[in-house]
């Protein structure tokens, strides 16, 4: 069957770096995505991998292991605005997105 | 411009009612989707259109009934609420199907609680 693994939550302090992991099993790969919801607010789109390697977006950035089925998102510098939670989906080979459950992410003081 | 809109934000209503969401998006894309959100935060998807036509129709009782009169716009009927229909339901959008992987725009969800 597919299936995607993500930490259900995580804590960090305000300034630190956070590394939220996600493992991805799917009928064909077409690519992984990292959304961020804060809470009572819909997904919104923050990155996309299809090739191995690490992509960065200012303070965000996303890594992929198309071998190892397995892709980091890495926050730095958090801000309070940061708290949130963060859903990996794999695109499998229908282009058909398989969502995990999310990492609830609390930052703290 | 709002891109995905959706409408009511809060819908709260008895068990055995009907009910429809609304769904358009002005993005222009060819794709919609209707997912649902339990308590468990798990996004499902329920129905996918693409120019109108259902591409996917996953497991979901038959008291849901997607309708797609126009490629912007993708409503969802309930027959006959029940309690385990509670959620969170987002209508998303995306610019292809099946040819490639295109990102999902989500609409602000509609919270629907079955008393």
């Amino acid at each position: 069957g597919q299936n995607i693994d993500q930490p259900t939550e995580m804590t960090a302090t305000e300034g630190a770096i956070v590394q939220i992991n996600c493992t991805y099993q799917t009928s064909g790969f077409n690519g992984l995505f990292w959304y961020q919801q804060h809470a009572g607010e819909a997904p919104t789109f923050l990155s996309y991998n299809v090739l191995d390697g690490l992509e960065e977006k200012g303070r965000f950035s996303s890594f992929l292991s198309r071998s190892k089925g397995y892709s980091y998102l890495l926050l730095k510098e958090l801000q309070m605005k940061d708290s949130a939670s963060y859903l990996c989906a794999a695109a499998d080979s229908n282009y058909q997105l398989i969502w995990g459950a999310g990492t609830k992410l609390i930052i703290k003081p | 411009d709002t891109a995905v809109s959706q409408t009511p934000k809060y819908l709260v209503t008895q068990m055995g009612n009907d009910k429809s969401i609304k769904c358009e998006q002005n993005l222009g894309h060819d794709t919609m989707y209707w997912y649902k959100q339990d308590s468990k935060k798990f996004l499902k998807i329920m129905f996918s259109y693409n120019n109108k036509e259902l591409i996917i129709n996953e497991t979901v009782p038959n008291r849901f009934s997607p309708k797609s009169p126009d490629k912007a716009h993708l409503n969802l009927h309930i027959n006959s609420l029940e309690l385990g229909d509670s959620a969170v339901y987002f209508c998303a959008s995306s610019q292809d199907w099946g040819e490639r992987t295109d990102t999902q725009y989500f609409g602000p969800g509609t919270r629907l609680t079955v008393l």
